[in-house]
């Protein structure tokens, strides 16, 4: 069975840093490309970053601007987000995700972490 | 980047009914166009991928159509478990969702 658990969500003064980190399972990691996606409260989906598996390119959301690091540990089958100098607006639940292979979509979804950016 | 126009963004439905929820993207996307379903404090869920691929153990009475800039999704007859927010979704890269629509009883 594939399972992603988040974990590393809390509160955050604006400025602050956090790491998020997910543990996947039930599925060779290293061999899937991998996506952090986010949902405001009461919002819709939008995408964060995503790291190809077979070239190690990751790919960000504009709004980013070089504020978050996505990596990834394939021995250890884990996701990571960095994200520094957060903001109000990047309070949401984040959720870790599985690209799936070939002509597929994101097709496995974590729970969810929630942040919070608040003084 | 491309952006994603869903509509309604609000549907109002009685189980049984035939639903059909549109999405349009701002430039040709081919038929890279995904389907997700969510309910309240849950993942999203994929339905449909490749604008009309069902996704396995989603029932058969969810289709998806579309190409180029046009897609659809179609829920034949309504169930209760389907009053959820349905999103669609461009996977090429930058990834763009569409807003959302929720599918409510009537």
């Amino acid at each position: 069975e594939v399972l992603l658990v988040e974990s590393g969500g809390g509160l955050v003064e604006p400025g602050g840093s956090l790491r998020l980190s997910c543990a996947a399972s039930g599925f060779t990691f290293s061999t899937y490309s991998m996506n952090w996606v986010r949902q405001a409260p009461g919002k819709g989906l939008e995408w964060v970053s995503t790291f190809v598996s077979w070239n190690n390119a990751i790919y960000y959301a504009d709004f980013v601007n070089g504020r978050f690091t996505m990596s990834r540990d394939n021995g250890k089958y884990s996701l990571y987000l960095q994200m520094n100098n957060l903001r109000v607006d990047d309070t949401a639940v984040y959720y870790c995700v599985r690209y799936g292979y070939g002509e597929v979509a994101f097709d496995y979804w974590g729970q969810g972490t929630l942040v919070t950016v608040s003084s | 980047d491309i952006q994603m126009t869903q509509s309604p963004s609000t549907l109002s439905a009685s189980v049984g009914d035939r639903v059909t929820i549109t999405c349009r993207a701002s430039q040709s996307i081919s038929s890279w166009l995904a389907w997700y379903q969510q309910k309240p404090g849950k993942a999203p869920k994929l339905l449909i991928y490749k604008a009309s691929v069902l996704e396995s153990g989603v029932p058969s009475r969810f289709s998806g159509s579309g190409s180029g800039t046009e897609f659809t999704l179609t829920i034949s007859s309504l169930q209760p478990d389907d009053f959820a927010t349905y999103y669609c979704q461009q996977y090429n890269n930058p990834w763009t969702f569409g807003e959302g629509t929720k599918v409510e009883v009537k």
